[in-house]
């Protein structure tokens, strides 16, 4: 089955990139059954969408961070990733990769996240 | 687009039923059959409970169920064991062609 594994910079400082990574096994990122998307949750906070990708390189992402955000695949690795840029304390959370299933109807599985603080 | 209404908490005794509420628009709610539940333990990711309104992934428990009408979705989970005590999301696509999450709900069992 398929799992995910975020990984990258626990702390990054304000106004510099945020860059993640999420690696996916037991599975094919270019499979086509699955959207793979990028979710995040502020320290005591609920869950936010943040954008996903298909493995064409097909993005879509939360309005509110579009200006900031990019997504991208490189399916020779099986790993997708999140950049975004100009980051403020706002953007301290945990980020989780999750798999999009059922044709766009839900999150499964999700990867344990990796919390990122955006601190001087 | 702004997050789904959910009710901040909710609780019941071991044995009991309780119903989570999640009300949206006809924009993603009442628009699509792309409702799901998510189950999270602190420190937790979040675990996947209902889809498409009101099936369940294999693994979890029949006590849980999930309905809609109009754009309010709706949780219910039956027989309520103290494993259940979490916070609570609901999720649902838009016609924005992005998605939405609940403001959460945080389950007590007493």
């Amino acid at each position: 089955q398929v799992q995910l594994q975020e990984s990258g910079p626990g702390l990054v400082k304000p106004s510099q990139t945020l860059s993640l990574t999420c690696t996916v096994s037991g599975g094919s990122i270019s499979s086509g059954n699955y959207y793979w998307s990028w979710i995040r949750q502020h320290p005591g906070k609920g869950l936010e969408w943040i954008g996903y990708i298909y493995y064409s390189g097909s993005t879509f992402y939360n309005p509110s961070l579009k200006s900031r955000l990019s997504i991208s695949v490189d399916t020779s690795k099986n790993q997708f990733s999140l950049n975004l840029n100009s980051v403020t304390a706002a953007d301290t959370a945990v980020y989780y990769c999750a798999t999009v299933g059922g044709g766009g109807g839900w999150f499964d599985p999700w990867g344990q996240g990796t919390l990122v603080t955006v601190s001087s | 687009q702004s997050a789904l209404t959910q009710p901040a908490s909710v609780s019941g005794s071991p044995g009991q039923s309780i119903t989570i509420s999640c009300t949206g628009t006809r924009s993603d709610i009442g628009a699509f059959k792309y409702v799901s539940w998510y189950q999270q333990h602190p420190g937790k990711a979040p675990r996947l409970m209902i889809y498409d309104v009101s099936d369940r992934p294999s693994g979890v428990s029949n006590r849980f169920s999930g309905s809609k009408s109009g754009n309010t979705a709706s949780l219910t989970i039956s027989g309520l064991q103290a494993e259940d005590e979490a916070d609570y999301y609901c999720s649902s696509y838009t016609s924005s062609l992005n998605y939405v999450f609940g403001t959460g709900t945080k389950v007590t069992v007493l």
